[in-house]
C-alpha cells in the first residue's frame, strides 16, 4: 500500500519558515505526491503537488528526495493562518487501489 | 481556481429517513470526484470513488446500498445516506478531479447529525 508517514504534530513561530516532512518509503514510479492543508471544520485546501522535481507556488514550496522515498512541505515565513493539519498523500492512478490514503496528518501550531 | 461546492453545509434529520448530499464541480468538468467521511479529531477516510457515467467504486467496509453514490455528470456527484443511523452523525466531504496528475478540488463539506 502506498501509504505516508508524517509527525502529528510541529510548532513554528510566526514569520519563520517551516520544514513539513513525510515519508512514504513504498512510493511507486507514477505516484504524485500531494499536499493539502485542512482547517477545522472545513475540506481541505490544496496546497501543492509534484511527481520527481521540486516544485514551488505562491503558497508553497516542495523538495522531494531524489530517491522519492520522503518529501518536505516548505513554508517560507509562517504566518497565523497557516495554522492548520497538513497532509501528504499520494495520488497513484485513478483506478489504483488505496489511492489518495490520508494519513494522520500534522498538525502545525503557528506562535504569535 | 477551480470550485466545488458541496450542500448542505449542515443537516440534521432523524433515524430511519436519508439524506442527500451533493457535491457540483463549478468551473471544470470532473471526471472523477472521492467522497470521504470524517469523524472528530480524526484523518478523512475513502468511502468511494465516482467516475461520471459509471458505477461507483467503494472502499473495504462501506455499504453500497446504505451510502449510494450517483455521477450522473460531469459537474455533478451525490451521496445519499439512506436510513441513517445515529453511528452515520459525521463529516462528509467530496473532492472532484480531472487528471490523475491533478489536484484535488475539495467541498467545504457537510456535516451530518441524526437524531
Amino acid at each position: 500500500d502506498a501509504k505516508t508517514t508524517q509527525p502529528n504534530s510541529m510548532e513554528s513561530n510566526e514569520e519563520e519558515p517551516v520544514h513539513l516532512p513525510c515519508n512514504h518509503s513504498t512510493i511507486s514510479g507514477t505516484d504524485y505526491i500531494h499536499w493539502y492543508r485542512q482547517l477545522p471544520s472545513q475540506g481541505p485546501e490544496y496546497v501543492i503537488h509534484g511527481l520527481t522535481s521540486n516544485v514551488n507556488n505562491r503558497m508553497a514550496s516542495l523538495a522531494i528526495a531524489e530517491d522519492r522515498k520522503s518529501s518536505t512541505l516548505i513554508l517560507h515565513r509562517a504566518t497565523l493562518r497557516d495554522a492548520a493539519v497538513y497532509y501528504c498523500i499520494l495520488r497513484a492512478d485513478q483506478t489504483g487501489a488505496n489511492n489518495l490514503f490520508f494519513g494522520t496528518g500534522t498538525r502545525l501550531t503557528v506562535i504569535p | 481556481g477551480a470550485v466545488v461546492s458541496q450542500h448542505p453545509s449542515w443537516v440534521i434529520c432523524k433515524s430511519g429517513t436519508s439524506v442527500k448530499i451533493e457535491c457540483r464541480s463549478l468551473d471544470f468538468q470532473a471526471t472523477t470526484m472521492f467522497w470521504y467521511r470524517q469523524f472528530p479529531k480524526q484523518s478523512l477516510m475513502l468511502m468511494a470513488t465516482s467516475n461520471e457515467g459509471s458505477k461507483a467504486t467503494y472502499e473495504q467496509g462501506v455499504e453500497k446500498d446504505k451510502f449510494l453514490i450517483n455521477h450522473a455528470s460531469l459537474t455533478l456527484s451525490t451521496l445519499t445516506v439512506t436510513s441513517a443511523h445515529p453511528e452515520d452523525s459525521s463529516f462528509y466531504i467530496c473532492s472532484a478531479t480531472t487528471y490523475y496528475n491533478s489536484p484535488l478540488h475539495f467541498g467545504n463539506g457537510t456535516r451530518l447529525t441524526v437524531t
